[in-house]
């Protein structure tokens, strides 16, 4: 167990909806990232939220966006969705930013019909 | 940009040593991560090498080797709880260094 949450667990939505996921992080941690996970892939960066700011982003689309909280908990919001959005959707919190050891959560199965 | 190669799939016996290997390519390098994840769970920190030489943690054990792009994780003592996806993982340097960038795994099978 990491101290990493998140919800839902799972989730279905159909094409074009919008959702929001959420997760709380390990306390003392300020920075959460978030992952995609197709089915047997490893986890593709989303983004990375440093003190309530996003600090780096990996090849998504605008319709993919987040917070940060000042509680450090963070949410990812992805509206129009699609099909290909299917995934394992994982939060990972760290100590700082530059912190190499990240704490994952369990993850959101979501699916999109 | 980043890119991780390593294999698909390795199977070994219990009670045996497995060593599963990644090469990488980036723009930038910082360290090289590795990864464990069960089915249906998340994934948990092993390790992490950002010199050359072999990091020991019990019966995992990491190596790199900067001037090949290369690293691998060892199993020990292999156990068949130690079924499970491995990635290795690097962040590089620049705009980007807090990302961390995943292999597509090894999914190690430990028969009796």
């Amino acid at each position: 167990e990491t101290g990493v949450t998140q919800s839902p667990t799972h989730l279905i939505k159909t094409r074009g909806q919008q959702v929001t996921l959420r997760c709380s992080s390990q306390s003392g941690h300020n920075t959460v990232s978030w992952y995609q996970q197709a089915l047997g892939q490893g986890p593709q960066f989303i983004f990375q939220y440093y003190r309530e700011e996003e600090n780096g982003r990996g090849n998504f689309p605008p319709r993919f966006s987040g917070l940060q909280f000042p509680n450090y908990s963070s949410e990812l919001n992805v509206n129009a969705l699609e099909l290909d959005d299917s995934a394992l959707y994982l939060c990972a919190s760290s100590l700082d930013r530059g912190t190499y050891e990240q704490y994952f959560g369990p993850g959101t199965r979501l699916t999109v019909t | 940009g980043q890119s991780l190669e390593q294999p698909s799939e390795v199977t070994a016996v219990e009670g045996a040593i497995v060593q599963i290997n990644c090469t990488y390519q980036t723009s930038g390098f910082y360290g090289l991560s590795w990864y464990q994840q069960h089915d249906g769970g998340a994934p948990t920190f092993l390790s992490y090498n950002a010199l050359d030489g072999l990091e020991e943690t019990g019966r995992f054990s990491s190596f790199l080797s900067r001037s090949d792009s290369y690293g691998y994780l060892l199993l020990q003592e292999l156990q068949m709880k130690d079924s499970a996806s491995y990635f290795c993982a690097v962040r590089g340097t620049g705009a980007g260094s807090y990302q961390l960038t995943f292999g597509k795994g090894t999914k190690l099978s430990v028969i009796p």
